[in-house]
C-alpha cells in the first residue's frame, strides 16, 4: 500500500481564498483523522470520521472549517474563508483501530495564507 | 482532554550522549504512544506500552510506562544524529475518544 496520501504538499493563498485539502487514507482502514500541526500549539485534532460518518469535531476551530468523507477511500477538509492564522501544517492520519491502534499519517500539507 | 506534558521541549546534545525525555499527566491512560516525527513527514509509531510498569527496548531506546500510568519515558543510550527529530506522545484515554498528543521533544543530536 500506498500509505495515507494527502494533496496539496504545499498550498500557497490569500487571505479570504477557499482552501481544500485531499486525503486518501490507507486501504481498511476504519478511521481517519485530520490534526493542524502548529509551533504554538503542537498536533491538535480537528475531527475524526469512522466509516465515513463524522464522530467528534469538537476541534474544529469554527465555522470557516468544514470536513466531509463522501466515501472510504477520500476525505476534504475546507476552510472558507482563509485567514493568515490557519497557516499550519494539516495531517492527515488513518487506523485500523480507535485509541491504542497505530496511527499512519500522511506527509502533511503546508499551508500558507497571506 | 486530558493534557500530555513533555520535557523538555527542546534537546541539542552531541553523538553518543544519552538522553530522557519525559511525558506526563495527571490522568490515567489505558495506553500510550510514542511518535517520532522528521523533519517534512508525519509522526511514524516507534512503540505503544499498555500495562503499568511495561519497559520496552527498540535497538538504542528505551520506555517505560510509568505503574499508574499517568507517565511514560522515553531513553536513548548513545544518541546518533539519525534520532533527530521530534518525539511525541500520545495517550488513549479508553473512554471513547481519539488519542491525545503531547506538543513534543524537540531532538537535535549533532555529529
Amino acid at each position: 500500500d500506498a500509505g495515507v496520501i494527502q494533496s496539496p504538499r504545499h498550498e500557497v493563498t490569500e487571505m479570504g481564498q477557499e482552501v481544500t485539502l485531499r486525503c486518501k487514507p490507507i486501504s481498511g482502514h476504519d478511521y481517519l483523522f485530520w490534526y493542524r500541526q502548529t509551533m504554538m500549539r503542537g498536533l491538535e485534532l480537528l475531527i475524526y470520521f469512522n466509516n465515513n460518518v463524522p464522530i467528534d469535531d469538537s476541534g474544529m476551530p469554527e465555522d470557516r472549517f468544514s470536513a466531509k468523507m463522501p466515501n472510504a477511500s477520500f476525505s476534504t477538509l475546507k476552510i472558507q474563508p482563509s485567514e493568515p492564522r490557519d497557516s499550519a501544517v494539516y495531517f492527515c492520519a488513518s487506523s485500523l483501530l480507535q485509541g491504542a491502534g497505530e496511527q499512519f499519517f500522511g506527509p502533511g500539507t503546508r499551508l500558507t495564507v497571506l | 482532554t486530558q493534557l500530555l506534558e513533555q520535557s523538555p521541549q527542546f534537546l541539542s546534545i552531541q553523538e553518543g550522549e544519552n538522553l530522557t525525555v519525559y511525558c506526563n499527566s495527571s490522568s490515567v491512560f489505558s495506553s500510550l504512544q510514542w511518535y517520532r516525527q522528521e523533519p517534512g513527514e508525519g509522526p511514524v509509531l516507534l512503540v505503544t506500552v499498555v500495562t503499568g510498569g511495561e519497559v520496552k527496548k527498540l535497538k538504542r531506546l528505551t520506555f517505560q510506562f510509568g505503574d499508574a500510568r499517568k507517565d511514560s519515558s522515553l531513553h536513548i543510550t548513545a544518541a546518533q544524529p539519525g534520532d533527530t527529530g521530534l518525539y511525541l506522545c500520545a495517550g488513549d484515554s479508553n473512554s471513547g475518544y481519539a488519542l491525545n498528543f503531547g506538543k513534543g521533544t524537540s531532538l537535535l543530536v549533532t555529529p
